[in-house]
C-alpha cells in the first residue's frame, strides 16, 4: 500500500513571498500519479496541480510548481508570489496508474499543510 | 453541470441515531468514492465503488454501509451513529480509466454526533 506524509502541519508566508510545502511518498511502482489540492475554508476540495511520475519534468501552472524528485519519493509545492487568497490547508495525494479487477485506483491523502498567508 | 453533489451539507445525530448521507454525479464517471476528513489525519477512505453494481471497503469502514443505487448514485450509511464519527465527510467521482485526472469532489457534509 501506498502512503503519503506531510510533516509540516502549518506554513505561513508573508503576501508576495514564496513558500514550499513539501510531500514525500512510498510506494513499489513505478508509474503514478501524484496531485495537490488545496481545500479553502468553503471545504471545497481544488486540484492545483498535478505530475506524472514518468515525466521528468515539474510541472507548473501559473504560480503554483513542483519539484518533483523519483529518486527521492519527494513532492513539493512551491507558490511564487503568494496572495490572500491561497491561505488554504493543502493536500497531496498519490494515484495509481495500475488498473486491477476491482480496483478504482483510489487517491491517498496526506494529511495537509495548512498555509496561512501573512498581509 | 451541478458535478457531484452531496447532501445534507450539516447534520447533528444523537449516539444511536441512523442517517444516509446522499451523493450524485451528472459526469457520467464510472467510480465514486466516500472519504472522511479529520483533523490531522488527511481524507481517509471509507467505500468505494469502482463501478455500477460494485463496492469496496476501503481504509476505515467499519460503522458504515454503502449502496451504490445506480451510476450516478453512491449513498453512505450510518446505522448507529457514535461520537467517533463526527467528521468532514465527502464523496468523489472519477473516470475509471482515466488516473490523471483526478478526482471531482462534492462540497462535504459536516456531522456531528453529540
Amino acid at each position: 500500500a501506498q502512503t503519503v506524509t506531510q510533516s509540516q502541519p502549518e506554513m505561513s508566508v508573508q503576501e508576495a513571498e514564496t513558500v514550499t510545502l513539501s510531500c514525500t511518498y512510498d510506494t513499489s511502482e513505478s508509474d503514478y500519479y501524484l496531485f495537490w489540492y488545496k481545500q479553502p475554508p468553503s471545504r471545497q476540495m481544488i486540484l492545483v496541480i498535478r505530475q506524472e511520475a514518468y515525466k521528468q519534468q515539474n510541472a507548473t501552472e501559473n504560480r503554483f510548481s513542483v519539484n518533483f524528485q523519483k529518486a527521492a519519493k519527494s513532492f513539493s509545492l512551491k507558490i511564487s508570489d503568494s496572495q490572500l487568497g491561497d491561505a488554504a490547508m493543502y493536500f497531496c495525494a498519490y494515484r495509481s496508474v495500475l488498473f486491477s479487477s476491482g480496483s478504482a485506483r483510489q487517491l491517498t491523502f496526506g494529511s495537509g499543510t495548512q498555509l496561512t498567508v501573512l498581509p | 453541470n451541478a458535478g457531484v453533489t452531496q447532501t445534507p451539507k450539516f447534520q447533528v445525530l444523537k449516539t444511536g441515531q441512523s442517517m444516509t448521507l446522499q451523493c450524485a454525479q451528472d459526469m457520467n464517471h464510472n467510480s465514486m468514492y466516500w472519504y472522511r476528513q479529520d483533523p490531522g489525519m488527511g481524507l481517509r477512505l471509507i467505500y468505494y465503488s469502482a463501478s455500477e453494481g460494485t463496492t469496496d471497503k476501503g481504509e476505515v469502514p467499519n460503522g458504515y454501509n454503502v449502496s451504490r443505487l445506480n451510476k450516478r448514485e453512491f449513498s453512505l450509511r450510518l446505522e448507529s451513529a457514535a461520537p467517533s464519527q463526527t467528521s468532514v465527510y465527502f464523496c468523489a467521482s472519477s473516470e475509471q480509466t482515466g488516473a490523471y485526472y483526478g478526482y471531482t469532489f462534492g462540497s462535504g457534509t459536516r456531522l456531528t454526533v453529540v
